[in-house]
């Protein structure tokens, strides 16, 4: 079956250090793949995309690399912050022929919590 | 403020009442989307609008009815609801009516079904 998986449920860090989530996928030809925060009892709030073709992404702190050998992303904050405390999703969109919407499928998320 | 706003934030409801969520988009797109959001459960899709009409429904049951009277609004009428229904309900919308595009969510609107 297809199906996205965040290998952690949670990650405990110190602050100051860089934080590493993974998202593993299966049986998909992905378009692209996008990652998001969420805070608690709120929405979650997209962040970074990066495409097939692409290794790798950066935005300010935040870095996203791709690698579909592995089928792998992995999303990297640096200098970490007690605020970058969250539950951070990706999502993979399918490469489809007929454009239909429903293919953004997402992972359960991580719980980053970054100690003081 | 995310641009997409959700009414009721949370919601109270027993088995046999019938409600409404109500979703407003500011962003001038195209296509609205409905998600259900379970504790230890990813995201799940709903229901997808293209332009006020629907063009995905993911096997959802029919006491979900959802309705898009225009481009900016989405309502989500719940009925005869069941306990497991109980969830973060989360509307969002993108510029791009294919899908290749970010989708930009609400806050969410939590329904506990007692």
């Amino acid at each position: 079956s297809q199906k996205i998986e965040q290998n952690s449920e949670a990650l405990n860090i110190q602050e100051g250090k860089t934080a590493t989530l993974t998202c593993n996928y299966t049986n998909y030809s992905p378009a692209y793949l996008q990652w998001y925060r969420q805070d608690p009892g709120r929405g979650p709030v997209f962040l970074l995309l990066i495409r097939e073709n692409e290794k790798e992404k950066r935005k300010e702190r935040l870095k996203v690399t791709f690698d579909t050998t592995l089928k792998q992303s992995l999303f990297h904050i640096t200098a970490s912050q007690p605020a970058d405390s969250a539950t951070y999703l990706c999502a993979l969109r399918r490469l489809t022929y007929g454009g239909s919407q429903g293919n953004l499928i997402f992972g359960k998320g991580t719980k980053l919590s970054v100690k003081p | 403020e995310t641009g997409v706003t959700q009414t009721p934030r949370h919601l109270v409801m027993g088995m046999t009442n019938k409600k409404s969520l109500k979703c407003e988009q500011h962003l001038g797109h195209n296509a609205m989307y409905w998600y259900k959001q379970s504790a230890k459960k990813p995201l799940e899709l709903m229901f997808v609008y293209n332009f006020k009409e629907q063009t995905e429904n993911n096997s959802v049951p029919s006491r979900f009815s959802p309705e898009c009277p225009n481009s900016s609004h989405l309502f989500l009428h719940l009925h005869t609801l069941q306990p497991e229904d109980s969830a973060l309900y989360l509307c969002a919308s993108s510029q791009d009516p294919t899908g290749y595009d970010t989708i930009y969510f609400g806050e969410g609107s939590w329904l506990t079904v007692v």
